[in-house]
């Protein structure tokens, strides 16, 4: 168990439809990224909080959005899904924002919730 | 940008003997990290070994090294004695110093025999 909770675990809905991930961080971290695992991208970064506030954006549609909330959990909301948003949706935690200090800032994983869109 | 290269996409290895993951990177900062992750079947990602740009010596984590070399800007992943657990796909991510994202690589599948 690494420490950082996602549910739910296996999502299967219909296109159109929208739903919501959601990532308890590890306890005293406060960064939460979110990441998106496909067979033809690969890991493509989303989003990162920290503390509560957006530091980071990377390939995030617009019909995507999420959020850090004052006890630090994260949602990620995807909605109008289409086929090509089956994936591997994984929250990551860290202590720090970016990358400074030796080791301090190593990205734990959660399980990942797979999102089957038919 | 950052940008990691995984060469090789898949590889066979006979338990017991040692491994080598190959990943180069490309970034202008001077200060940045070296990170390596394995993915089971089961799909959890798992941090492996870190290496830190100014760190002198090669990282090491039981069976798990990181061949360093800047210069090259290449940080290779050298598993010992493999077992059949190994079995996985790994990734070699970067970030520097002052960024926020990690980036990975497209990963290296590593099928151990028996």
């Amino acid at each position: 168990d690494s420490g950082v909770t996602q549910t739910p675990k296996h999502l299967i809905t219909a296109t159109g439809q929208r739903v919501t991930l959601r990532c308890s961080p590890r306890s005293g971290d406060l960064s939460v990224y979110w990441y998106q695992q496909s067979l033809d991208q690969g890991l493509q970064f989303l989003i990162q909080y920290y503390n509560g506030e957006e530091r980071a954006k990377g390939n995030i549609l617009e019909r995507f959005s999420a959020q850090q909330f004052p006890d630090l959990h994260s949602e990620l909301n995807l909605s109008s899904l289409e086929l090509g948003d089956s994936a591997l949706y994984f929250c990551a935690s860290s202590w720090g924002a970016t990358g400074t200090g030796t080791g301090a800032n190593v990205l734990t994983f959660g399980a990942g919730s797979r999102l089957t869109v038919l | 940008a950052q940008k990691i290269t995984q060469t090789q996409p898949g590889m066979f290895v006979q338990e017991k003997e040692a491994v080598t993951l190959d990943c180069t990177y490309d970034t202008s900062d001077p200060s940045y990290g070296l990170f390596w992750y394995k993915q089971p079947s089961s799909g959890e990602m798992i941090f492996l070994i870190y290496q830190g740009s100014y760190d002198q010596q090669n990282a090491t984590e039981g069976r798990y090294s990181l061949n360093f070399q800047k210069a090259r800007k290449s940080a290779n992943l050298v598993i010992s004695a493999s077992q059949l657990g190994d079995s996985a796909m790994y990734f070699c991510a970067m970030r520097n110093a002052n960024d926020y994202k990690l980036s990975f690589g497209a990963g290296t599948t590593v099928t151990v025999r028996a």
